[in-house]
């Protein structure tokens, strides 16, 4: 069956550091990946979308990357701030196309210390 | 502009009651979805509109989930009867026309059913 996979346990870094979060995926083939960030009693907020044809994006200081090859893709926060703790997720689209049916990681929490 | 908007945001319900949450997607969308969130199941698509028509409802648990669209600017997701395993954080969320990937999800309604 399809599946998700990122790190359950929380993620603490020191503020200034480079913060790294993982999304393994399984029985997939997406055309396109996306992480999402939610706040304590928020919906998921959208923060970048990457395709299958594209190794690496950035905005600010959020950069991504997307190996078809290994199913993975990376997170990265450059100079990480405690604005940026939060709990961030990955989803894939299961459909065929782009279909706008989401499955959702199960999420990792950044706390980043002051 | 206003984001997307759901009602109530807490609901407490007794076991065997009609529950209804109501959802307002942000004007000019034309795609809506209904997710819900648990620690042990993470969030999960439930069904999703495309212009006020339900495409796909593969991801309602049950009979006694009904979902409805019946204008651009309104949908409902009623449990009827409710049961605790219900109990859950749904979230709403619409996407602009061709991007069914960008998703803006509402501040979720949490729904507690003793």
């Amino acid at each position: 069956s399809q599946k998700i996979e990122q790190n359950s346990e929380a993620l603490n870094i020191q503020e200034g550091k480079t913060a790294t979060l993982t999304c393994n995926y399984t029985n997939y083939s997406p055309a396109y990946l996306q992480w999402y960030r939610q706040d304590p009693g928020r919906g998921p907020v959208f923060l970048l979308l990457i395709r299958e044809n594209e190794k690496e994006k950035r905005k600010e200081r959020l950069k991504v990357t997307f190996d078809t090859t290994l199913k993975q893709s990376l997170f990265h926060i450059t100079a990480s701030q405690p604005a940026d703790s939060a709990t961030y997720l990955c989803a894939l689209d299961r459909g065929s196309s782009n279909t706008g049916k989401l499955i959702f990681g199960q999420g990792t929490t950044l706390q980043v210390k002051p | 502009d206003a984001g997307v908007i759901q009602s109530p945001r807490h609901e407490v319900t007794e076991m065997g009651q009609e529950v209804t949450l109501r959802c307002k997607p942000i004007s000019g969308h034309n795609s809506l979805f209904w997710y819900r969130q648990t620690m042990m199941r993470g969030l999960e698509l439930l069904i999703y509109f495309n212009n006020n028509v339900p495409i796909d409802d593969s991801g309602m648990p049950e009979d006694r989930f009904s979902a409805k669209m019946p204008n651009a600017s309104f949908s409902t997701l009623k449990i009827q009867p409710s049961e605790p395993r219900d109990s859950a954080v749904y979230f709403c969320a619409s996407s602009p026309q061709g991007s069914y990937y960008e998703q803006y999800f509402g501040p979720g309604t949490r729904l507690t059913v003793t």
